[in-house]
């Protein structure tokens, strides 16, 4: 059974980057097939794809995030992170690492709260 | 870019009854990149339906999706109370994936 677990700051302070990790275990990142996503909900709405990785390191963004998205891959370690720099209120939110085969997001972590506050 | 609009946003029903959640899209997609999803409050959201139709794993069959082109549509026969949540529609399409806003099923 394929688990991700997220982790990170739970608070990151305006203008810097917020950086999470997202650790797979019951499954390898390299065994292809897969598209590795981040995806966040603002308090109280809905939910918001950022991006994916592929085990080879290519990457798509969610273009209204673009210009302020990193996603990389550790395969060595089974961890896939996400970088997202100048961060303001607005990126406070709980973000999710996800697993898409196909076209759909089978397998989900639990969530991580990130607040942005000074 | 597409869009998924959801209705109702909130549907009040008893235990036992029939939902019935719409999403509708801003243009025609395919069927095989519509999927549904049901959120708890605190938890991930939980994959019920893919391909517009296709019941994930453990998904119990009282769930059911149809619909294609531009209008789908998720069917909760015989609520139970477990079942009362948000739940989201989502499609993929240029390697981007898309929700809808939510509609709630809360209990009346």
């Amino acid at each position: 059974q394929v688990q991700l677990q997220e982790s990170g700051p739970g608070l990151v302070k305006p203008s810097q980057t917020l950086s999470l990790t997202c650790t797979v275990s019951g499954g390898s990142i390299n065994s292809g097939g897969y598209y590795w996503s981040w995806i966040r909900q603002h308090p109280g709405k809905g939910l918001e794809w950022i991006g994916y990785i592929y085990y080879s390191g290519s990457t798509y963004y969610n273009p209204s995030l673009k210009s302020r998205v990193t996603i990389s891959v550790d395969t060595s370690k089974n961890q896939f992170s996400l970088k997202l720099n100048s961060v303001t209120a607005a990126d406070t939110a709980v973000y999710y690492c996800a697993r898409s085969g196909g076209y759909s997001f089978g397998y989900w972590g639990q969530g991580t709260l990130v607040t942005v506050s000074s | 870019e597409i869009v998924l609009t959801q209705s109702p946003s909130t549907l009040s029903l008893s235990p036992g009854e029939r939902a019935t959640l719409s999403c509708r899209a801003s243009q025609s997609v395919s069927s095989s990149y519509l999927a549904w999803y049901q959120q708890k409050p605190g938890q991930a959201p939980r994959l019920l339906i893919y391909g517009a139709s296709s019941r994930a794993t453990g998904i119990p069959d009282r769930f059911s999706g149809s619909g294609s082109g531009t209008d789908f549509t998720l069917t909760i026969n015989r609520l139970e109370p477990e079942d009362f949540a948000v739940y989201y529609c989502q499609h993929y399409g240029s390697s981007t994936w898309t929700f809808g806003q939510g509609t709630k099923v809360e209990i009346k």
